[in-house]
């Protein structure tokens, strides 16, 4: 079946404007994590997602950052007024979510965001 | 919240020496502890977890541990091979709903010829 999908996988932007990267997960999982990655650092963690609901949103850099889940499925994240320290890879994670397995996350190719 | 820490942030070994990377973890309810390896310009992808209720797990040149009572779990790699030069993350679970994973910072391996 089909993986993660992320889009777009660049995406370059003036500073100052507004941006949507997109997320659809496996079929099935019901857990969504969105992580955020600069050129050779680790993997910081934005927002996590069970079903439509964000448990744990602390990751969120700022107010600038927003993420929604719908139906369960695709999530966007989005970024306001997109600011240089912004730039970065955008990874989306997936997982079944299941509270008593093991909770692999398969993740996205990622979008590389990239503010001017 | 769970607090996962690695070490070390940076190894090099010799070409089919071994290496070992080290996590420590703090939520003693953490029951799912993963690895994955990240190649440079790709994704994160599993190479190997292990539940709580084993010690140890084994694949081809691949193992991890795990120490419940010191709260650590390492990821040992046999006769390292060029293509074993990856970021190496692990990362520790508790199976709750509302629960997140939460990864180590990562450790980059080189493996030299």
């Amino acid at each position: 079946g089909a993986g993660v999908s992320q889009s777009p996988s660049n995406k370059v932007t003036e500073k100052g404007k507004d941006v949507e990267l997109r997320c659809d997960p496996i079929s099935g999982h019901t857990a969504l994590y969105w992580y955020r990655q600069s050129l050779g650092q680790g993997l910081e963690f934005l927002i996590y997602f069970q079903g439509n609901s964000a448990p744990d949103k602390s990751g969120l850099p700022s107010d600038r950052f927003s993420a929604e889940r719908t139906g369960g499925s695709v999530s966007t994240l989005t970024i306001q007024r997109t600011q240089q320290e912004d730039s970065a890879v955008y990874l989306c994670a997936s997982s079944l979510g299941l509270a008593v397995s093991a909770d692999t996350q398969y993740f996205g190719p990622g979008t590389r965001l990239t503010v001017l | 919240g769970e607090n996962v820490e690695q070490h070390p942030s940076t190894l090099s070994v010799q070409e089919g020496d071994s290496a070992v990377i080290k996590c420590t973890y703090s939520d003693s309810a953490s029951n799912y502890f993963p690895w994955y390896k990240q190649e440079l310009g790709k994704r994160p992808q599993l190479i190997i977890d292990i539940r709580s209720n084993v010690g140890e797990k084994k694949d081809q040149r691949i193992a991890v541990t795990l120490n419940k009572t010191a709260k650590h779990f390492s990821l040992h790699i046999t006769e390292t091979q060029p293509e074993d030069s990856a970021v190496y993350f692990c990362a520790a679970r508790r199976a709750v709903w509302s629960e997140k994973s939460v990864f180590g910072p990562g450790t980059r391996l080189s493996v030299l010829p």
